[in-house]
């Protein structure tokens, strides 16, 4: 199985920071990574897919990089609704595998 | 907007049985693959199974193969997980999420609100 690594495991930013996330896989994955946004009891919210692309709806503060084994998920300008954990996936092969997750909490 | 909505969770015995269900509305069911994913009290997600569009085509992790079994049925609009043989460490949230694909491509777009699976004596 491809192991997905995240750093850091948690940050504290304050509104209007830029905040960058990082997501490693143990082997290439090409741009097969998504990137999940989940607040506390409620349910992981698709952001970014094939490692740059926006899902709809998405704020464009969000951003994506990265190809191969690193990728990049950032913030430009955090906002209040932003503080959450983020989960990076990869499902360029089987079985599909998230990352740990970043906590994005309050400076 | 897509919604899916789980349901069946709760409280059962090492051993146990559960089967939850995941309906979904405004989507062309049988166009889409479905998985489960679940997350255990305070960690991170994991996928559990998948099944595609058709139904023809099922997935699971190896730390439920031969225990769990999803399954689909177009007619209801809604996939079901039977879980069997029910351990303490498959205490979890579990959700359901929407492929964007018939096959399973595990390129996640929806995700339903999720049901708390809790097995302890």
């Amino acid at each position: 199985d491809i192991q997905m690594t995240q750093s850091p495991s948690s940050l504290s930013a304050a509104v209007g920071d830029r905040v960058t996330i990082t997501c490693r896989a143990s082997q290439g994955i090409s741009n097969s990574l998504a990137w999940f946004q989940q607040k506390p009891g409620k349910a992981p919210k698709s952001l970014i897919y094939a490692a740059i692309s926006l899902q709809s709806g998405v704020p464009s503060r969000f951003s994506g990089s990265g190809s191969g084994t690193d990728f990049t998920l950032t913030i430009s300008s955090l906002q209040p609704e932003d503080f959450a954990t983020y989960y990076c996936q990869q499902y360029n092969s089987y079985p599909p595998t998230f990352g740990p997750g970043t906590k994005v909490d309050v400076k | 907007e897509v919604q899916l909505v789980e349901s069946g969770g709760g409280l059962v015995q090492p051993g146990g049985s559960l089967r939850l269900s995941c309906t979904a509305s405004r989507i062309t069911f049988s166009s889409y693959a479905m998985s489960w994913v679940r997350q255990a009290p305070g960690k991170g997600l994991e996928w559990v199974s998948g099944i595609s569009g058709s139904g023809d085509s099922t997935y699971y992790a190896d730390s439920v193969k031969g225990r769990f079994t999803i399954s689909r049925d177009k007619s209801k609009n809604t996939v079901y997980l039977q879980m069997n043989s029910l351990r303490a460490e498959d205490t979890a949230v579990y959700y359901c999420a929407k492929d964007w694909y018939s096959s399973c491509y595990y390129l996640f777009d929806y995700w339903g609100q999720g049901t708390l699976v809790t097995v302890s004596s």
